[in-house]
C-alpha cells in the first residue's frame, strides 16, 4: 500500500480559480514533505518544501500546508492560470522518499 | 542552477534489444537516482548510486542494471526490453548531505513494441 496518498486523482477548473489538492501520508518517521510540478512530458520541478515544524509555505499563487499531527498536507492554487496545467506530486522523506501517485490538474479558459 | 541531462527525451526499441538510458549532472552531486513513473503509481525507484562504481538496489531493480563509471553520468540499462517495461523514465542527482531534495531530469518516455 503506497504511504503517500492524493486526491482527487484529477481535477478541471477554469482559468482564475482557486483548488486544492490533499496529500495524506503514513511515512514515519517524517523528515520533510515537498510538493512537485511536473508539467506533461517533463521532469518534477520542486514548488515548496516542508519540515515538521513548519505549517504553512508560499511559492507565489501555491501555498502548502502541513499538519504534521494528523499527516496531512495541501497545496492551495491561487487565481490559477492555463501554465498551471500540470501534475502536482508530494513527497515525503523519511529514510527514503516515498511518491504520491499525483493529482493532474487541467484549467480551462 | 542544477542541471540534470538526459540524453532521450523518447525511444522506441524491440522486444528483446539492449537499452542504454543516460544521464548526465554537471552539480558534482554524489547520488544518482533511475525511478520509472507510471499512471497511478507514482515514481518508483529503481536504483541509486552514492559513489562512483557503487550502486544499489531499489524498489524494483528486476530486468535493470546500472553503471556509474563517472561521478557526473549514471546510466541505466535493460539487457532485453520487454513490453512491461514501456514507461516514463526519470534520472534524478542529491548532494550527499541531503541525498532526499532531488533534482530531476527530464525524463525519457520509453516505448518497448
Amino acid at each position: 500500500k503506497n504511504q503517500v496518498e492524493q486526491s482527487p486523482q484529477s481535477l478541471i477548473i477554469l482559468e482564475g480559480k482557486n483548488c486544492t489538492l490533499q496529500c495524506n501520508y503514513t511515512v514515519s518517521p517524517f523528515s520533510n514533505l515537498r510538493w512537485y510540478k511536473q508539467d506533461t512530458g517533463r521532469g518534477p520541478v520542486s514548488l515548496t518544501i516542508m519540515t515538521f515544524s513548519e505549517n504553512t509555505k508560499s511559492n507565489g499563487r501555491y501555498t502548502a500546508t502541513l499538519d504534521a499531527d494528523t499527516k496531512q498536507s495541501s497545496l492551495h492554487i491561487t487565481a490559477s492560470q492555463l501554465s498551471d496545467s500540470a501534475s502536482y506530486i508530494c513527497v515525503v522523506s523519511a529514510y527514503k522518499l516515498s511518491f504520491g501517485a499525483g493529482t493532474t490538474v487541467t484549467v480551462r479558459a | 542552477d542544477v542541471k540534470v541531462t538526459q540524453s532521450s527525451r523518447y525511444l522506441v526499441k524491440r522486444t528483446g534489444e539492449k537499452v542504454f538510458l543516460e544521464c548526465v549532472q554537471d552539480m558534482d552531486h554524489e547520488n544518482m537516482f533511475w525511478y520509472r513513473q507510471d499512471p497511478g503509481l507514482g515514481l518508483r525507484l529503481i536504483y541509486f548510486s552514492y559513489d562512483v562504481k557503487m550502486k544499489e538496489k531499489g524498489d524494483i531493480p528486476e530486468g535493470y542494471s546500472v553503471s556509474r563509471e563517472k561521478k557526473e553520468r549514471f546510466s541505466l540499462i535493460l539487457e532485453s526490453a520487454s513490453t512491461n517495461q514501456t514507461s516514463m523514465y526519470l534520472c534524478a542527482s542529491s548532494p550527499q548531505r541531503v541525498k532526499n531534495i532531488q533534482y530531476f531530469g527530464a525524463g525519457t518516455r520509453l516505448s518497448v513494441l
